[in-house]
């Protein structure tokens, strides 16, 4: 398995940076995407990373360093709404399916004014 | 609103009944999913359909059986279920390769 970890939970205050980070180990790392869940709807996606550095798309940047095995997903101007699960997901061409990403437990950002 | 539909939003039955989830894309994508997921958990990949055919089956009880009418439905029949499979069942839908795009899902309560 790609064994992912992220922190359970996090707070943060509104108007304030965040950073979530997710550590994964694989044996044929294929990609990591970062998706956001609000209570009781679907996951959206975020973002993607394949090769290292940083992917910017408005407030949300991710990070990947595939030789760190290592990423962060970087909230700015942070809005009563970002209040929500987040996601990393690891994709290995090791695993049978190897297009398939297997998701991490998934941390829960409180964000408080 | 998401581009996956999936019907209905809530579904109560007991153990003896035999129900049917359904959902429905129309973006063209080649591959679509069956997850299940559970209060403050990821979602786990239950089945998954590629062109069609059914690719992975992630060791699931014969109660849940999927089923790919065409290639813009994916349905998920249910028979004789437990009370620990409810929970809340995804359904996604991608290219290969590409990041999926999920439904809203069913929540599922057996009684």
């Amino acid at each position: 398995g790609q064994n992912i970890d992220q922190p359970t939970e996090m707070t943060a205050t509104e108007g304030a940076i965040v950073q979530i980070n997710c550590t994964y180990q694989t044996s044929g790392f294929n990609g990591l995407f970062w998706y956001q869940q609000h209570a009781g709807e679907a996951p959206t996606f975020l973002s993607y990373n394949v090769l290292d550095g940083l992917e910017e798309k408005g407030r949300f940047s991710s990070f990947l360093s595939r030789s760190k095995g290592y990423s962060y997903l970087l909230l700015k101007e942070l809005q009563m709404k970002d209040s929500a699960s987040y996601l990393c997901a690891v994709r290995d061409l090791a695993t049978g399916g190897s297009y398939i990403p297997t998701f991490g437990r998934g941390t829960s950002l409180i964000v408080h004014p | 609103d998401t581009e996956v539909t999936q019907t209905p939003k809530h579904l109560v039955m007991g153990m003896t009944n035999k129900k049917s989830l359904k959902c429905e894309q129309h973006m063209g994508h080649r591959a679509m999913y069956w997850y299940k997921q559970k209060a403050k958990k990821p979602p786990e990949l239950m089945f998954v359909y590629s062109y069609e055919k059914l690719s992975i089956n992630e060791s699931v009880p014969s109660r849940f059986s999927p089923e790919c009418p065409n290639s813009s439905l994916l349905n998920l029949h249910l028979h004789a279920l437990q009370p620990e499979d409810s929970a809340l069942y995804l359904c996604a839908s991608s290219q290969p390769n590409q990041p999926q795009h999920f439904g809203d899902g069913t929540r599922l309560s057996i009684l």
